[in-house]
């Protein structure tokens, strides 16, 4: 069974920073492209970032861009996502999200999320 | 990026009747090269992550009811529950992953009528 358990929320200050973990287990970790997928309170589904398995290319929306940084440790089937210069805008629960196969691809698998909120 | 507009915000059905949600692509997201459409259909219920339903536009996952059914390619889609049960109360997501950024449609909440 696949199983997605992120950690590493919480309540940080504006312009600080965060690294949010998530641990994967019932599946080949390193053969997989993830993800990190937000949901602001109340609002939709955003895409934040993604890593390939097979260069470990990683991609990222603009709104995240120079601040945020995902990373994989394929020996310790873990997905990360560093995330400085933190915004109210990012207040946010973090979702890791599995690919089916490549980041092309569709999200077949989600954790239950972690809350990140930014406040002062 | 490719924007995704689902054309209603809010929907509302009766117990055992059709419900149709819609789904516009600002681009094709039809790959030519194998003939997918790169669109996916999500459903998130209360406090809940979001579950897979269909991909490639029309193709349901695994253990998803046979009432879910997709349709549509290059810009248009649609997403039909051919008799909506009580368990269907939910928000539903359109996301296109033909190209970086993802992108997810702004999400239509269904409701009993």
């Amino acid at each position: 069974e696949v199983q997605l358990l992120e950690s590493g929320g919480g309540l940080v200050q504006p312009g600080g920073s965060l690294r949010l973990s998530c641990a994967a287990s019932g599946f080949i970790f390193s053969s997989y492209a993830m993800n990190w997928v937000r949901q602001a309170p109340g609002k939709g589904l955003e895409w934040v970032s993604g890593i390939r398995t097979s260069d470990g290319t990683t991609y990222y929306a603009d709104s995240v861009k120079g601040r945020f940084t995902i990373s994989r440790d394929n020996s310790k089937n873990t997905l990360y996502l560093q995330m400085n210069s933190l915004r109210v805008e990012d207040t946010a629960v973090y979702y890791c999200a599995k690919s089916y196969n490549d980041i092309w691809s569709r999200t077949d698998y989600w954790g239950q999320g972690t809350l990140v909120t930014v406040s002062s | 990026d490719i924007v995704m507009t689902q054309s209603r915000d809010s929907l509302a059905v009766s117990l055992g009747e059709r419900a149709t949600i819609n789904c516009k692509s600002s681009q094709s997201i039809l790959k030519s090269s194998n003939n997918r459409n790169y669109l996916a259909w999500y459903q998130q219920k209360a406090g809940q992550p979001p579950k897979l339903l269909i991909y490639w536009a029309s193709t349901r996952e695994s253990g998803v009811p046979d009432r879910f059914s997709g349709s549509g390619s290059e810009t248009d889609f649609t997403l039909t529950i051919s008799s909506l049960q009580a368990e269907d109360v939910a928000v539903y997501y359109c996301q296109q992953h033909y190209s970086i950024p993802q992108t997810f449609g702004q999400g239509t909440k269904l409701e009993i009528k």
